[in-house]
């Protein structure tokens, strides 16, 4: 069993530009959320993704977008870069198969630099 | 509206004295809580979760946590502290308006001296 895997590892970019974060999700786990982590604070949730659509979303600007693809890997775009988004990047996957509340896996994250 | 509060932002402890980091929680029905462990660099590892079954939840490496609904509390504790127990500790609660959200606590860093 393979888990949560994320690409890539670190990344650069400058204000005003578009960038595209990737998650494959741990086999078997349908569901797919995303979390943004800025230095020194917890987690805050983006949004979610359950079979391809949008289950739900965090108080985050629609220039933060998403996909979710037939194999429940999952995309996280944001267009427009300030610097503010500079931050780890999380995506969590699960199976809400068990009943809540279902464990969420987490990848390691993406870094993303905004300067 | 749910939330936690992590009553320390750091913990510094002995080598093999008990661990404490407290967290306290807000909710208008039975919460479902969790712990989870972030190592420098490394992604969040579930540490344990309660879901309203026995209040005192065990959890991997040493790690419980008792809740405690008059004290609205949710504290994590390990008797005896390791030096691989050094992390960032997050206390997060699900909002289960039907999409499981998990909404963290700003996290508790646990440093642990020889």
């Amino acid at each position: 069993e393979t888990g949560v895997t994320q690409s890539p590892t670190h990344l650069i970019k400058t204000r005003g530009q578009q960038v595209t974060l990737r998650c494959s999700s741990q086999s078997g786990h349908n569901t797919v959320s995303w979390y943004q982590q800025a230095l020194g604070q917890g987690p805050q949730f983006i949004f979610q993704y359950y079979r391809e659509e949008e289950n739900g979303r965090g108080n985050f600007p629609p220039r933060f977008s998403g996909l979710q693809f037939p194999n429940y890997s999952s995309e996280l775009n944001v267009n427009a870069l300030e610097l503010d988004d500079s931050a780890l990047y999380l995506c969590a996957s699960s199976f809400p198969g068990t009943g809540a509340p279902y464990e969420q896996y987490f990848g390691p994250g993406t870094r993303l630099t905004v300067t | 509206a749910q939330s936690v509060t992590q009553l320390d932002s750091h913990v510094s402890v002995s080598e093999g004295t008990p661990v404490l980091l407290r967290c306290n929680y807000s909710s208008s029905y039975s919460p479902s809580l969790f712990w989870y462990v972030q190592h420098p660099n490394k992604g969040l590892q579930l540490l344990l979760k309660y879901t309203s079954a026995a209040t005192l939840v065990k959890g991997i490496n040493g790690f419980e946590a008792e809740f405690k609904k008059s004290e609205t509390s949710f504290h994590l504790t390990k008797p005896s502290a390791h030096m691989s127990d050094a992390a960032e500790y997050f206390c997060v609660v699900s909002d289960s308006g039907g999409y499981n959200k998990l909404i963290f606590g700003a996290g508790t860093r646990l440093a642990v001296h020889p």
